[in-house]
């Protein structure tokens, strides 16, 4: 079964609209965390956000805010105001307690294209 | 600038060669990784390494090859028997500790000739 799952291949917004990616995410571990990365066509990874699993607030960096449903096991990205330069490629991933926090589980991903 | 440096930016292998891809960071992270990308996937994870002198296998490690000889380098040796090895490179490095982002290199393009 897969740990990270994004059901959304691509997604279109129209610019200074907001975004919803999608990301479940499957894990046995009481303590977890979950982040998500941008990926420009250049090939970088640029961590945007990062959601404890003991943390009850969502969190927020600016225009991403996280959308956390623990009970749901999903952790939404959420973009306000879409800008051009946020058309990229958008990943969840998932660090569990029991691997002791060594690796990330990555999902498949989700292309965000913004129009003007 | 802290921060990780993937050499070379673009690689191409003839069949039957070993080549290697460099990863150098001056976070003074303990932890460094490398993963694989195929066009429209997400990352898999090939190595990774917690501790100088020591590493482990990632999902697809068959065909690949690393050492951890200083804290700051993690190269990564394409061989012969990885069959398939054209894709995008990405060594990673953080701390171990649930909240910590791992931080990522440019990255590498692997292509044979």
């Amino acid at each position: 079964a897969q740990k990270i799952t994004q059901t959304q291949p691509g997604m279109f917004v129209q610019e200074k609209e907001a975004v919803t990616l999608d990301c479940t995410y499957d894990t046995s571990d009481q303590s977890y965390g979950l982040f998500w990365y941008k990926q420009p066509s250049s090939g970088e990874m640029i961590f945007l956000i990062y959601q404890g699993s003991y943390d009850e607030q969502n969190a927020t960096e600016g225009r991403y805010s996280l959308n956390f449903q623990k009970a749901r096991k999903s952790a939404n990205l959420v973009i306000s105001a879409s800008q051009l330069g946020d058309s990229a490629m958008y990943f969840c991933a998932m660090r569990e307690g029991h691997s002791g926090y060594s690796t990330l589980t990555f999902g498949k991903g989700t292309m965000l294209l913004v129009s003007p | 600038d802290g921060g990780i440096t993937q050499s070379p930016k673009y690689l191409f292998r003839k069949e039957g060669q070993n080549v290697t891809l460099s990863c150098e960071q001056n976070l003074n992270h303990d932890a460094m990784y490398w993963y694989r990308q195929d066009p429209g996937q997400g990352l898999r994870l090939i190595y990774y390494s917690q501790i100088v002198n020591d590493f482990q296998k990632g999902d697809i490690a068959e065909g690949y090859s690393v050492s951890r000889e200083k804290k700051e380098s993690f190269p990564l040796t394409v061989t012969s028997a990885q069959k398939n090895p054209t894709a995008f490179y990405l060594c990673a490095s953080s701390i171990e500790y649930v909240g910590q982002p791992q931080h990522f290199g440019d990255g590498t393009r692997l292509s044979i000739l």
